[in-house]
Formats: C-alpha cells, sequence, structure tokens
C-alpha cells in the first residue's frame, strides 16, 4: 500500500538556523512526491514536487527538499529559517495517478 | 488565493439536518477532490472526481454524498451526520491529476452538535 511517514509532530527551530523536516514513504513504482504547508485557518498550498530528474528540488519561499531512493526519503530543507515559516507542513505521495495521500503533518515553529 | 472558493466557511448543523458545501474553480481544471481534515490525523481523501467522473471513493459513509455537475463546481451534501464528522472539509483542484500540484480551498469547519 502507498503511505507517507512524518515521523516528527512537531519542529523547533531558532531563526536563522537550517531546518529539516522529515519525510519517508512507501510506494510500487516510481514515486512522485510533494511537500504542502498549511498556516492558521488556511487550505493547504503547494511547496515543491519531485517527479523526476535531478535528486534536489527546489520550491517556494527558499524551500527544497532532496529525494534519496535508496533510503525512501523526502526531507524538507531551508538553509535559514524565518518566523513566519512556522506553520503545519504535510508530505504526500500520488498514485494511482489522481490520488494524494498525505503524512500525518509535522508543526515547524520557529522561535526569535 | 488559490483560485479554489468554499462556501460556508463555518457550519454548525444537528444531526438531523440536511447541508451542502460548496466548492468552485475557475482555474481549468478537470480534477476535484474532497479531503477531510481531523485533529491529529492525516487528511483522509475522501472522493475524487477527473472529469466530472468519480474515480475514488475512499469507504466514506453514505451519509456523504458527493455531486459533480460540472467541471468547475464540486458538492458535498451531508445528512445524519454524527458528532465525529466534525473537522475541516477542504477541496481541491488540480489539472489533471497526473502529478500537477493540487490547489486547495480554505476549507469549511464543520461542527455537528
Amino acid at each position: 500500500a502507498q503511505s507517507v511517514a512524518q515521523p516528527e509532530d512537531q519542529v523547533n527551530v531558532a531563526e536563522g538556523n537550517p531546518l529539516t523536516v522529515k519525510c519517508t514513504y512507501s510506494v510500487s513504482g516510481n514515486p512522485y512526491l510533494f511537500w504542502y504547508v498549511q498556516y492558521p485557518n488556511r487550505g493547504l498550498q503547494f511547496l515543491l514536487k519531485y517527479i523526476t530528474g535531478d535528486n534536489l528540488v527546489k520550491g517556494s519561499y527558499g524551500f527544497e527538499a532532496e529525494f534519496n531512493k535508496s533510503q525512501t526519503s523526502f526531507h524538507l530543507k531551508k538553509p535559514s529559517a524565518l518566523v513566519s515559516d512556522s506553520a503545519l507542513y504535510f508530505c504526500a505521495v500520488l498514485y494511482n495517478t489522481d490520488k494524494l495521500i498525505f503524512g500525518t503533518g509535522t508543526r515547524l515553529q520557529v522561535f526569535p | 488565493e488559490t483560485g479554489v472558493t468554499q462556501t460556508p466557511r463555518h457550519l454548525v448543523m444537528g444531526m438531523t439536518n440536511k447541508k451542502s458545501l460548496k466548492c468552485e474553480q475557475h482555474l481549468g481544471h478537470n480534477a476535484m477532490y474532497w479531503y477531510k481534515q481531523s485533529a491529529k490525523k492525516p487528511l483522509e481523501l475522501m472522493f475524487v472526481y477527473n472529469f466530472k467522473e468519480q474515480t475514488e471513493n475512499n469507504s466514506v459513509p453514505s451519509r456523504f454524498s458527493p455531486e459533480c455537475p460540472n467541471s468547475s463546481h464540486l458538492f458535498l451534501h451531508l445528512h445524519t451526520l454524527q458528532p465525529e464528522d466534525s473537522a475541516l472539509y477542504l477541496c481541491a483542484s488540480s489539472q489533471d491529476g497526473w502529478g500537477t500540484e493540487a490547489f486547495f480551498g480554505q476549507g469549511t469547519r464543520l461542527t455537528v452538535v
């Protein structure tokens, strides 16, 4: 079965420090992987995706993610965190062409 | 704004009521989705419509009934709900589902009393 795991409920980081939000996946075939962010009282917003090609994917707001096939991971990263990055982050995998399966989400808290 | 609009933003309904949630997009997308977001749970995919055809009904109870009259509109009809159905219901659309990113509405916060 296709699935996504986000092992951390919350990640705390000081402003200006690098951040990593972890995601591992389980899919049959080649994975289509996504990261979304949800700010309070809002729907989800697309950040970036991996379909094929370069393992390092760059997305919105300075975020990037690294696809690692051997570790079945797709961790979200940013070199320097901002307080405004504080939000709920979701990793997702696409299966059966049109169905996005999401992880449980990781709350990122960036402290000044 | 993402281009996906959901109404109402908030809804309180009794267990014997009938109500409908509405989702509208004018992005020219062909795939539309309903998700349920409950606290401390993954987003649950409920229904998928691709080119107005329902391609997924993810074991959703029959008290939830989707309707997709055209590629721009998606409804979720609700009747005889239970308190555990209280959640944030999110609508999304994507170009055609083939690896294209989804655009989400702001959601309808549903409370069943």
